[in-house]
């Protein structure tokens, strides 16, 4: 079974402040995927990142950071020095290759609720 | 170039009637998704379809939910006999092939609130 935890339901942090948001996934395939998507206030979901199960390098773009440990099952996400434009909901999302799972299918954890104070 | 539509944005409904929720994906996309966004369950998967093979129905919660996906573009899905636990936010989404790989491209949503 493909599950997804993001134990954080809800961060306040200031302005310029560093955040990073947890998640940690459960799945049998030995390939997968996993996402980060952001929900702004507008509702729709935006795609931020994408990393295979085979690719353990840590990536930055920008402010924000991803950090894949499979030795922990985890897939953390990093904004530096934060903004008020950040705030919104994040989701991190796993999708499997394995018998059994349905090609594409992202399961989500529950989201973080990030807000920035000015 | 346009992104994943849907129609209506909110839908208020009594308890009992049918409802019928439209996306439209981005043009040339093979695989179309519905998920539902609600605070008890968060987002979940309900039905995907990928070409012209028959849909993955795995996730839906009754069978007063059906989709269909008309000439591989635009899908309807359709809720018979609404009950108050179907008030939720009904996403679509859209991606270039069904490959897991590929990340999903999501419209607004529908809110839809059963009376």
């Amino acid at each position: 079974a493909q599950k997804v935890t993001q134990a954080q339901t809800e961060i306040s942090v200031v302005e310029k402040e560093d955040v990073t948001l947890d998640c940690v996934y459960e799945t049998r395939d030995t390939t997968y995927y996993l996402f980060w998507y952001k929900q702004p206030p507008s509702g729709e979901l935006v795609f931020l990142i994408r990393r295979n199960s085979f690719d353990e390098q840590n990536e930055i773009s920008g402010r924000y950071s991803w950090n894949f440990q499979k030795s922990t099952s985890s897939f953390n996400f990093t904004i530096t020095a934060s903004q008020v434009v950040d705030s919104a909901v994040y989701f991190c999302a796993l999708s499997g290759v394995g018998r059994g799972s349905t090609l594409g299918r992202l399961y989500f954890g529950r989201g973080t609720q990030l807000t920035v104070w000015p | 170039g346009a992104g994943v539509s849907q129609s209506p944005s909110n839908k208020v409904t009594e308890k009992g009637k049918d409802v019928e929720l439209r996306c439209d994906p981005i043009s040339g996309h093979t695989a179309l998704y519905w998920y539902r966004q609600s605070l008890g369950q968060g987002l979940e998967f309900l039905i995907y379809f990928q070409g012209n093979s028959a849909p993955d129905k795995s996730g839906l919660p009754s069978d007063r939910f059906s989709a269909e996906r008309t000439g591989g573009s635009v899908s309807t899905l359709t809720i018979q006999r609404t009950q108050q636990e179907d008030s939720a936010v009904y996403l679509c989404a859209s991606s270039p092939s069904g490959s897991s790989y590929n990340e999903q491209f999501f419209g607004p949503g529908t809110r839809l609130t059963v009376l």
